[in-house]
Order: C-alpha cells, then structure tokens, then sequence
C-alpha cells in the first residue's frame, strides 16, 4: 500500500488566496484525520471523519477553513481567505476501526506558507 | 475532556545515555496508549503501542514503553540513544469508546549529540 497520500507537498501562496490541500487515505480506513502542526501550537486536530461523516470539527480554527470527504479515497481542506498565521504543516492521518486498531496512519505532510 | 501532558519539552542528551521521556494522561477509564516519533522533516510513525496485557511494551529502534495505572504514565524509554535517535517524540492516548481518536501530548524534542 502505498500510505496516506497528500498534494501538494509544499504549497506558497499569497495572503487572500484560497488553497486547497488533499488526501488520500490508506484503501479500507474508515478514519480520516487533519491535524495542523505549528511550532508555537504544536500538533493541533482540526477535524475528523468516519465514514466520510465529519464527527468533530471542534478544532477548525474558524469560518475560513472548511473540510470534505466526497468519498472514502479523498478529503479537501480548504482554507479561503488565507492568512499569514495559517502558515504551517498540515498533515492528514488515516486509521481502520475493524480489529480495534486505533493506530492512526499519517501521510508526509503539506507545508503551506501564506505570504 | 482527556488531556495528555509531556513535561519535558527539549531534552539534549550525548549519545550512548539512558533516555525516558514522561507521559501523563488524564482519563479515568480505559485507555490505549501509543508513542509515534517525528524525524526532522517527516511524519509522524508510530514508535509502540500499549492495549493490555504486559505493562511493558517493547517497540521499534530498541525503545520501550511501561504503562503504571496507578501513576496514570506511559514513560518511554531506551538504554542507550543514537544521533539518529534526534527527533521529536509525541505521546497518544485513546480512552476505550471513543472511536479511532487520540488526544497527542505536546511533543518533546530530543537531541542527541554525537
């Protein structure tokens, strides 16, 4: 399997900008995660979904960021307008509740810059 | 709502010591416990895992975990650090019922000096 897979990689955009971040998740999880990473905030939840449902969206930072799960091989994380202070590396975990599992799966990571 | 502490923020240590990072967690029930590490650059991988049984968990790279109820810890450690062992290390709880999500600890950054 070839892991959770996110795109871009890196992305570099202009304050006011939409940017959009995808997911792939591992064939078969039914658990999709997006975190963000700061150094001030460390590794933050932003929200979760099982199923393609979205169960918590507790942690969306505000009315900019909006997240999807169409179907259950992709999820978007849209961040329109952004900002400098969204500057940061988002990541994107994905995890099978059958077997009682719970480990969750992360892909390598966008790392957005807003100028 | 459960929260997970990691005291030790930065720790630098020369290569060869003992490390052991603390972890606590509040939640009264049943958890699942996990250590996932983060090299410089990269995701995060998930180092050992702890569900029942044996309170000390072996995992990857010569590291260990001891899950003490009692204390509400899951303290990782390993007898003698390598350089390659510089990264930063997160502790995870999942309380038992609550789906497939964990509550990460604030990370500690570990460097090891060569």
């Amino acid at each position: 399997d070839a892991g959770v897979i996110q795109s871009p990689r890196h992305e570099v955009t202009e304050m006011g900008q939409e940017v959009t971040l995808r997911c792939k998740p591992i064939s078969g999880h039914d658990y999709l995660f997006w975190y963000r990473q700061t150094m001030m905030r460390g590794l933050e939840l932003l929200i979760y979904f099982n199923n393609n449902v979205p169960i918590d969206d507790s942690g969306m930072p505000e009315d900019r960021f909006s997240a999807k799960m169409p179907n259950a091989s992709f999820s978007t994380l849209k961040i329109q307008p952004s900002e400098p202070r969204d500057s940061a590396v988002y990541f994107c975990a994905s995890s099978l509740s059958f077997g009682l599992s719970y480990e969750q799966y992360f892909g390598p990571g966008t790392r957005l810059t807003v100028t | 709502a459960q929260s997970v502490s990691q005291h030790n923020h930065h720790v630098i240590l020369s290569e060869a010591a003992s490390l052991e990072l603390g972890c606590n967690y509040s939640y009264g029930g049943t958890v699942n416990l996990f250590w996932y590490v983060q090299y410089p650059g990269q995701h995060l991988q998930l180092l050992l895992k702890y569900f029942s049984g044996d309170p000390l968990v072996k995992g990857i790279k010569g590291f260990e975990a001891e899950f003490i109820k009692s204390k509400f810890s899951f303290n990782l450690r390993k007898p003698s650090v390598q350089w390659s062992d510089t990264a930063e290390y997160f502790c995870a709880v999942n309380p038992v019922g609550a789906g497939n999500m964990l509550t990460f600890g604030g990370g500690t950054r570990l460097m090891v000096k060569p």
